[in-house]
């Protein structure tokens, strides 16, 4: 049982680049969520899904797109990167979304240069 | 005003030292209260979770909600250097996502 695996580990892109942050979930988990974290500022929700094809903006959906054709997988994808990207990104997924616990990735670490 | 306060820190406490986190908050909807756990270069990890008011107690963890004044408090006693991580706050109102706090960074000295 792996939980959630993020890949790549580190990546680093030129502006203008694009490219595709992968996440699965071997929980069988409904609820899975993309998330940024910027040095002492928290998560910040990109997107998020409630299940296979449904998705849903977050609070800084802006140079992002998100597609769940499978229960397991959630893939983040960045078109036109800009180095206010850079950040580290965490995949979660849950089983619910009411008072359920939220598992995270080891997250992605992206620069933007 | 933003949903969810949390102080950045850093803190840094001795060995044995008790540690109190807090968050205020400014959505009166919000009931579900949750609190990671987050080491360098990690994902976040659920440490502690708490429905509506109330105290909630595991080992060396207590974690606390005042609904009335929208402020939520973690414990921790008897503080070792493993506690040394960033710790968020989290909150929801329901079936809406998580809406998480800054993180305060926490040191603990040997």
């Amino acid at each position: 049982n792996a939980g959630v695996t993020q890949t790549p580990k580190f990546r680093i892109l030129k502006i203008g680049q694009s490219m595709t942050l992968q996440c699965t979930q071997d929980m069988n988990h409904n609820y899975m969520y993309w998330y940024r974290q910027d040095p002492g500022m928290g998560l910040k929700l990109i997107y998020y899904s409630v299940g296979a094809g449904i998705t849903d903006k977050g609070e800084v959906p802006n140079g992002y797109n998100v597609s769940r054709s499978t229960t397991e997988d959630f893939p983040l994808r960045l078109e036109l990167a800009a180095p206010s990207q850079t950040s580290v990104y965490f995949c979660a997924s849950s089983y619910g979304t009411t008072g359920y616990e939220q598992y995270f990735g080891p997250g992605t670490r992206l620069t933007v240069t | 005003q933003k949903e969810v306060e949390q102080d950045p820190g850093p803190l840094s406490v001795p060995e044995g030292a008790i540690v109190s986190l807090n968050c205020t908050y400014s959505n009166s909807a919000f009931q579900y209260f949750m609190w990671y756990r987050q080491y360098s270069r990690k994902g976040p990890e659920l440490l502690m979770y708490t429905y509506s008011s109330g105290n909630k107690e595991d080992g060396r963890f207590t974690a606390q909600v005042d609904k009335s004044s929208k402020y939520i408090s973690l414990f921790i006693r008897d503080s070792q250097p493993s506690d040394s991580a960033t710790y968020l706050c989290a909150m929801s109102s329901g079936n809406t996502p998580l809406v998480f706090g800054k993180g305060t960074r926490l040191s603990v000295i040997a």
